[in-house]
């Protein structure tokens, strides 16, 4: 079955600087490539998602981009600001299926 | 509009005690999924419902585990016997149908003692 890593598992940058998180996956067969933000003491929020006939997305500050080739796909925050900080999960998921397989998840921390 | 909701959004229950909890989609989706997040980890499946039926409940860990969605809409996920190792947040997702992009309630926290 699929297997997701993300890393780094924890993030802390500074106000107005980039983070980058990067997710890998195991079943080539996955082209849905979800990505969810968690705060604290809520359910994950769908922040953008791509599949796999597309390279990058863009939506304000974030982006995502995709390497079917390399199996690995990122999450792109430009100019981060404190209300960024929050536990940011990748997903994998077959087309032709339903189940997210997640991540282990990224603690993102923006020092103001 | 609404997204979303569960009930209860904690629930502390003894060892051997049955619980059930809530799932409200949003309306209008046919698709809905129960994941569970344990401390630090991210959401692992346990069960998908297409309409009324259980499409697959693959994920479901054990026979105390059984989930209903008998009018397509709300779904209730039910557990027995509870062991201190169901403690978890308990996630509710729904979509508009399979394959679209999947929106998740704000869970409900079981902590068996």
């Amino acid at each position: 079955g699929e297997n997701v890593e993300q890393h780094p598992s924890t993030l802390s940058v500074q106000e107005g600087d980039s983070a980058v998180i990067k997710c890998t996956y195991s079943d080539s067969a996955s082209n849905y490539f979800p990505w969810y933000k968690q705060e604290l003491g809520k359910g994950p929020q769908l922040i953008i998602d791509i599949r796999s006939n597309v390279g990058e997305k863009k939506d304000q500050r974030i982006a995502v981009t995709l390497n079917k080739t390399a199996k690995h796909f990122s999450l792109h925050i430009t100019e981060t600001q404190p209300e960024d900080s929050a536990v940011y999960f990748c997903a994998a998921r077959e087309d032709s299926s339903y189940k997210l397989i997640f991540g282990s998840g990224t603690r993102l921390l923006v020092r103001p | 509009g609404a997204g979303v909701s569960q009930t209860p959004s904690n629930k502390v229950t003894e060892k051997g005690k049955y619980v059930e909890l809530r799932c409200d989609p949003i309306s209008g989706h046919t698709a809905l999924y129960w994941y569970r997040q344990s401390l630090g980890q991210g959401p692992e499946f346990l069960i998908y419902f297409q309409g009324t039926g259980a499409a697959d409940d693959s994920g479901l860990p054990n026979d105390r585990f059984f989930a209903v969605r008998p009018e397509g809409s709300v779904s209730t996920l039910k557990i027995q016997r509870t062991e201190r190792g169901d403690s978890a947040v308990y996630l509710c997702a729904s979509s508009l149908r399979r394959g679209s992009a999947q929106y998740f309630g704000p869970g409900t926290r079981l902590t068996v003692l």
